[in-house]
């Protein structure tokens, strides 16, 4: 069974540019969330999905960072217009349920560098 | 809200010696808490977690970790530690919301010394 993968490892970005970043979640696993980690800090959340309905989306930065995820399978999260700040790993977990206890399966990251 | 508190951002010890990561949580209501570990240009992946079962975790790769509710702690060990244990770990508490998402620590990075 394949894990979750991310689309692409590393992007490298003017400031001021557009990045698409892509989450291909195990396959059938509903629930799909968004994680960054800036450098030095902790992993936080960002936002997640259940199917293609955004769920809760509080850890969303502002309104430069837009995420979707049409037809519930893999999601997207651009970043419009990148600053210098959203430089991270962002990673994406994706769980088959919604128990506490269940676990997330994480993908590799994709390291964003916004120069 | 959870939160959680590694100490120690680095943590180095010798080849066969005992590793042990701190972890302490903050949680309003019964925690979920949760060790993963990343290993350089991969993922996170899970080591071990804590449901509200039994105290005394097992996990892969021989570590293990302790729910100590009175410290509100969640240390993890390994009684001897191998060169390939070198990674980063983080200690992460589930939410109450209905999310469910981590809450993570701020991650210690393992060295093992030959």
């Amino acid at each position: 069974e394949a894990g979750v993968t991310q689309f692409p490892s590393h992007s490298v970005i003017e400031k001021g540019q557009t990045v698409t970043l892509r989450c291909d979640p195990i396959s059938g696993h509903d629930n799909l969330y968004w994680y960054r980690r800036v450098m030095g800090k902790e992993i936080k959340f960002l936002l997640h999905f259940v199917k293609e309905s955004k769920q809760d989306e509080s850890g969303m930065p502002n309104n430069r960072f837009l995420a979707e995820r049409t037809g519930g399978t893999y999601s997207t999260l651009k970043v419009q217009p990148a600053e210098l700040e959203d430089s991270g790993v962002y990673f994406c977990a994706s769980t088959l349920l919604r128990d506490p206890g269940a676990e997330q399966f994480f993908g590799p990251g994709t390291r964003l560098t916004v120069l | 809200a959870q939160s959680v508190t590694q100490l120690g951002s680095h943590v180095s010890v010798s080849e066969g010696a005992l590793v042990l990561l701190r972890c302490n949580y903050s949680s309003s209501v019964p925690p979920y808490l949760f060790w993963y570990v990343q290993y350089p240009n991969q993922g996170l992946q899970l080591l071990l977690k804590y449901t509200s079962a039994a105290t005394l975790v097992k996990g892969i790769n021989g570590f293990e970790a302790e729910f100590k509710k009175s410290e509100t702690s969640f240390h993890l060990t390994k009684p001897s530690a191998h060169m390939s244990d070198a990674a980063e770990y983080f200690c992460a508490v589930r939410g109450s919301g209905s999310a469910r998402q981590l809450t993570f620590g701020s991650g210690t990075q393992l060295t093992v010394l030959p």
